[in-house]
């Protein structure tokens, strides 16, 4: 079956500093890859996606590349900010008439002043 | 209201109560899931509905029962739930196309907190 790792958090950042989320996947097929954010008492919202290989998904800042050759979908930030701070949860989805998504665990980001 | 608004926002019940939990989503989409989110697991996608009909039931216990009304509405009933039934509930809802691969958009959750 699908599946998704993700590096466990938390992490902690100074702001301004660079941020690095590592993402991987397992799939039978050719998913679509997301990171969805979730803020604190919130439900999740879709950051970026990615549809097919070599794709690159950006969105605020953030951005990540959908890598076949090495099933990864690593998120990247140059300079975060404190109101980065939130959980990120690396996903792939396929359609099977309707979205059958599988997420990762979940990091959880603080950004310090 | 826009996107998808989930009532309540946080609940306490106790093993023997029965309660609902609703959804409701103002995006025309086609499709509505429930997820359960758990400290440290990955979220549960538990039920989908596609055109009002269930597609998906992910081995969940019957304690845990969905109705889909019609396309904007989704409810989770609940009854004798057990304290590991503990958890923020999602509800999220996608316009689903053949072949077509979309968002999901979330509402902000009902905690649940079983006694």
């Amino acid at each position: 079956g699908n599946s998704v790792t993700q590096m466990e958090g938390p992490v902690t950042l100074s702001e301004e500093a660079f941020l690095t989320i590592n993402c991987t996947y397992t799939a039978t097929g050719y998913p679509s890859l997301f990171w969805y954010v979730q803020y604190p008492g919130e439900g999740l919202q879709l950051l970026l996606k990615a549809t097919k290989a070599d794709d690159k998904g950006s969105n605020k800042g953030f951005e990540a590349t959908y890598r076949k050759e090495t099933t990864s979908f690593h998120l990247e930030k140059g300079s975060v900010q404190v109101s980065d701070s939130a959980v990120y949860f690396c996903a792939l989805s396929e359609s099977w008439g309707y979205q059958k998504v599988t997420f990762g665990t979940g990091t959880k980001l603080q950004v310090i002043p | 209201e826009t996107g998808v608004t989930q009532t309540p926002r946080h609940l306490v019940m106790g093993m023997t109560n029965k309660k609902s939990l609703k959804c409701e989503q103002h995006l025309g989409h086609n499709a509505m899931y429930w997820y359960k989110q758990s400290a440290k697991k990955p979220l549960e996608l538990m039920f989908v509905y596609s055109l009002e009909e269930r597609v998906e039931n992910n081995s969940v216990p019957s304690r845990f029962s969905p109705e889909c009304p019609n396309s904007s509405h989704l409810f989770l009933h609940l009854h004798t739930l057990q304290p590991e039934d503990s958890a923020l509930y999602l509800c999220a809802s996608s316009q689903e196309a053949s072949g077509k691969v979309d968002t999901q958009y979330f509402g902000p959750g009902t905690r649940l907190t079983v006694l």
